[in-house]
């Protein structure tokens, strides 16, 4: 059964980078079915995608972070990562990392991570 | 981008109740749509994909419904392990979007 381990510093200074890796185990993440995806969940609300990398290393990122956004794929490793720069206190949240699989009907995603927090504080 | 509405945003209900939760796009997604649960400090988990097709594992008494901008998600005979919180999100286009959720309760 394929797993996702989110890792990565849990405290983050204002205007520095956010930086967290997804280990996968379980499969390869060099796979022409899956995409991998970052999301995230501020504290007391809901989720919010932001971005995803196939195996090949292109990469979708929600418009608003797109600019401080850069998620790579390490399949050497077997993982993927996300950056994210000039972070503040709004970028505060349980980080997770996920798994779809592609199909003409739709992503899904069938396989998340524990998720990780990040507080962005001085 | 495409933004979801879910309704309503929290609902208080008894165990063996049936629930309905709906989920509305600000556009015709098809059938784009997946259902998911999530439980305090949990990852979330898939329930229904493409609108409609359990997803491996999910109990029958979880069903999906609806196509182009309007679906559901109706629950069968709550269980104890059913409350929690359920989010509609949207693949039908980039950036993928989620509903705000709806938690449901114990009455």
């Amino acid at each position: 059964q394929l797993q996702l381990q989110e890792s990565g510093p849990g405290l983050v200074k204002p205007s520095e980078t956010l930086s967290l890796r997804c280990s996968v185990s379980g499969g390869s993440l060099r796979s022409r079915s899956y995409y991998w995806h970052w999301i995230r969940q501020p504290p007391g609300k809901g989720l919010e995608w932001i971005g995803s990398s196939y195996y090949s290393g292109s990469a979708y990122h929600m418009s608003s972070l797109k600019s401080r956004v850069t998620i790579s794929v390490d399949t050497s490793n077997n993982q993927f990562s996300l950056k994210l720069n000039s972070v503040t206190a709004a970028d505060t949240a349980v980080y997770y990392c996920a798994r779809s699989v592609v199909r003409t009907s739709g992503d899904a995603f069938d396989i998340w991570g524990q998720g990780t927090m990040v507080t962005v504080s001085s | 981008d495409i933004q979801m509405t879910q309704s309503p945003s929290s609902l208080s209900a008894s165990l063996g109740d049936r629930v309905t939760i709906t989920c509305r796009a600000s556009q015709s997604i098809s059938t784009y749509l997946n259902w998911y649960q999530q439980k305090p400090g949990k990852a979330p988990k898939l329930l229904i994909f493409t609108a409609s097709s359990l997803h491996g594992g999910v109990p029958s008494r979880f069903s999906g419904s609806g196509s182009g901008a309007d679906f559901t998600l109706t629950i069968n005979s709550l269980q104890t392990e059913d409350f929690a919180t359920y989010y509609c999100q949207q693949t039908y286009s980039t950036p993928y979007t989620f509903g705000q959720g709806t938690k449901l309760e114990i009455k």
